[in-house]
């Protein structure tokens, strides 16, 4: 069975540019996860899906992040304009039901010049 | 607020030693406790978590709901425990949260 899969692995862009992330949950998998770790820091929580639907985005920075998941299988996290502090590590993550156990990602490096 | 906090960023021993990776929490409610760990150059993946109440790769938990605990232990760490550990509350109204780990180093 195909795990969480996360495209791309590492990506290098100025600041300004734009960048979007994608994640392939499991199949069947209606909670998906977007997570982020800034360089040295904690791994923070951005928002939450089931299905198509957006049930937390509590945790998104500011309206420079936008997340989608049309159809409720694979997700999108874009990032415009991009800003140095948003370099890091995005971690994906999905569940069958929203327990805890989650199935993450190898994560999208993300470096912004 | 809901926080947890592992106070070690790294914790260095020798293998043979036992390990204890701490971890207090402060939730609002009766959250259910995670221990996640990340291996080098491998994803985040689940250790174990309380309510199962299994020792996973010699590892176990209790959780300590009077002291707000959830510490790791292993009584004999090896080599290949080498790794970042991440303690996470979880609660049914809430996403999983994750402390800010600790690297956990075996030396042989």
């Amino acid at each position: 069975e195909a795990g969480v899969t996360q495209f791309p692995s590492h990506s290098v862009i100025e600041k300004g540019q734009t960048v979007t992330l994608r994640c392939d949950p499991i199949s069947g998998h209606d909670n998906l996860y977007w997570y982020r770790r800034v360089m040295g820091k904690e791994i923070k929580f951005l928002l939450h899906f089931v299905k198509e639907s957006k049930q937390d985005e509590s945790g998104m920075p500011n309206n420079r992040f936008l997340a989608e998941r049309t159809g409720g299988t694979y997700s999108t996290l874009k990032v415009q304009p991009a800003e140095l502090e948003d370099s890091g590590v995005y971690f994906c993550a999905s569940s069958f039901r929203n327990t805890g156990e989650l199935f993450f990602g190898e994560g999208s490096r993300l470096t912004v010049l | 607020a809901q926080r947890v906090t592992q106070p070690e960023k790294l914790l260095s021993v020798f293998k043979g030693a036992p390990v204890e990776l701490k971890c207090n929490y402060s939730y609002s409610g009766s959250p259910e406790l995670f221990w996640y760990v990340q291996y080098s150059r491998q994803r985040l993946q689940l250790l174990l978590r309380h309510i199962s109440r299994e020792s996973i790769k010699g590892f176990t938990a209790d959780l300590n709901k009077g002291e707000t605990s959830f510490h790791l232990k292993k009584p004999f760490a090896q080599e290949e425990d080498s790794a970042m550990y991440y303690c996470a509350p979880h609660s049914g109204y809430s996403t999983l949260t994750f402390g800010k780990g600790t690297m956990l180093l075996v030396s042989p």
